[in-house]
């Protein structure tokens, strides 16, 4: 079974951090381009960030405006897992955050992700 | 980067057919052939891919639902409007600057 699945979310005071992980299975996770997606409380999808392929060896990481520099993303092909370091969270980050993939092989870049996971809750409150 | 353009909401009678637009610009969806739609039925719920790369349905996506392009602004017909269309469905592009974008998302009624 084609499957994503996002853990580490939580409960966790303004000014701290959280790492967020998403493990792939059913799937060649090496294959597919995946990003992060989150949706505050009654709010619309945000992009958070994502890895494209530029080579056969090497993925383009880009982050939306929303960043800041304070989330990194990173990707572990050999154990199929994508990760979100949240760094200096604030209060508007309190949000569903979901992972996301598609197959290289079958659309354009950001073209359209036909695999997500559940989603983690991340609450930022003091 | 600005979010693309929606309709906050659009509503028809079942069998009709309804068309949600999608405004961007010349750096995001005038500049790529990589606009999606997604249906989310529920808040906290999963969104669903019904639309890639413009036009193109995924597997198991109902024949109903139709997308095209022109220039700066995509749009998503559903036709044959069915209560289990009820929902909100966002559009997305990449852009220019290698990010992706969202609609707002338009809630879908079927009266």
């Amino acid at each position: 079974e084609v499957q994503l699945v996002e853990s580490g979310g939580g409960l966790v005071k303004p000014g701290g951090s959280l790492r967020l992980s998403c493990a792939a299975s059913g799937f060649r996770f090496s294959d597919y381009s995946m990003s992060w997606f989150r949706q505050a409380p009654g709010k619309g999808l945000e992009w958070v960030g994502g890895l494209t392929p530029i080579s056969s060896t090497t993925n383009a990481l880009s982050y939306g405006d929303l960043v800041e520099g304070r989330f990194a993303i990173s990707r572990d092909d050999a154990k199929m897992s994508l990760s979100l370091q949240l760094d200096d969270l604030r209060a508007e980050d309190t949000a569903m955050y979901y992972c996301a993939g598609y197959s290289n092989n079958w659309a354009r870049p950001y073209g359209g992700f036909h695999i997500w996971g559940q989603g983690t809750m991340v609450t930022v409150s003091s | 980067q600005s979010a693309l353009t929606q309709p906050a909401s659009v509503s028809g009678s079942p069998g009709q057919s309804i068309t949600i637009s999608c405004a961007g610009s010349a750096n995001d969806i005038g500049s790529f052939n990589t606009v999606a739609w997604y249906q989310q039925q529920q808040p906290g719920k999963a969104p669903r891919l019904v639309i890639f790369d413009v036009s193109n349905r995924p597997s198991g996506i109902s024949n109903r639902l139709s997308a095209s392009k022109s220039g700066n602004t995509a749009s998503l017909t559903i036709s044959g409007l069915q209560p289990e269309d009820e929902s909100v469905y966002y559009c997305s592009s990449h852009t220019t600057r290698n990010t992706l974008i969202f609609g707002g998302g338009t809630y879908v009624t079927v009266l």
